[in-house]
């Protein structure tokens, strides 16, 4: 059973526009949700960190919530770019996992933005 | 370029052989970790080093793959007889471990991409 779901699977936006990425997750109790931006063919880059007591992380045109009672996080990319063009990551680290080795990583949403 | 870096980026081998992959952490970077990550999922632990020490293995790492890190600063994982079920992403990446906590971040190398024929 996946423990991080997000959806949808795959998205195409028009340049300029916003959208909204979704993460669900089980992991309770945890200590802090990552969203993670991952380029085709490299590896994923830190995009917010929030702990479980933060509801809104911005980063640039990225703003990420977080709803700990419902277990959702979602993911807000304002006008967006042909470079947003990645995989965005959901990512939960159990409360008492000892340390990063317990990342559980959602499957991804694949983002296109076409001029 | 102070980043984590990986050697080599990619990687086509015949089912049965043996492949190393190396990661150069970020200087200084006591923690490393490997992951594997297949198409259009999310990465998987597989193995964590504090310094020298491999302080967890994943079920994942079965008894063909093998990953050292004896100086406590590169690391190299090992895949002896490759099956086509290897073939992934193979993503190294490194923290600190000075901060502490789970809030600390990880920062990933662009990984070596496993292509077993």
């Amino acid at each position: 059973k996946n423990q991080v779901e997000q959806s949808p699977q795959s998205l195409i936006i028009l340049e300029g526009k916003n959208c909204t990425l979704q993460c669900n997750y089980t992991v309770s109790p945890f200590s802090n949700l990552r969203w993670y931006k991952q380029d085709t063919g490299r590896g994923p880059v830190s995009l917010t960190i929030m702990t479980f007591s933060e509801n809104t992380k911005s980063n640039g045109r990225y703003t990420a919530t977080l709803d700990a009672d419902t277990k959702q996080s979602s993911l807000h990319i304002t006008a967006s770019q042909l470079s947003d063009s990645a995989s965005y990551i959901c990512v939960v680290i159990p409360m008492f996992s000892g340390g990063y080795n317990k990342l559980i990583f959602g499957a991804g949403t694949r983002l296109a933005v076409h001029p | 370029d102070t980043g984590v870096s990986q050697d080599p980026r990619h990687k086509i081998t015949k089912r049965g052989q043996n492949v190393t992959f190396r990661c150069d952490p970020i200087s200084e970077h006591n923690r490393l970790y490997w992951y594997r990550q297949t198409l259009g999922q999310g990465p998987e632990f597989l193995t964590y080093f504090q310094n020298e020490a491999q302080l967890e293995k994943s079920r994942l790492l079965s008894d063909r793959f093998s990953a050292e890190r004896p100086k406590g600063s590169f690391s190299t994982l090992e895949i002896q007889r490759t099956e086509q079920g290897d073939s992934a992403m193979y993503l190294c990446a490194s923290s600190s471990g000075r901060e502490g906590g789970t809030n600390e971040k990880l920062f990933f190398g662009s990984g070596t991409q496993l292509s077993v024929l």
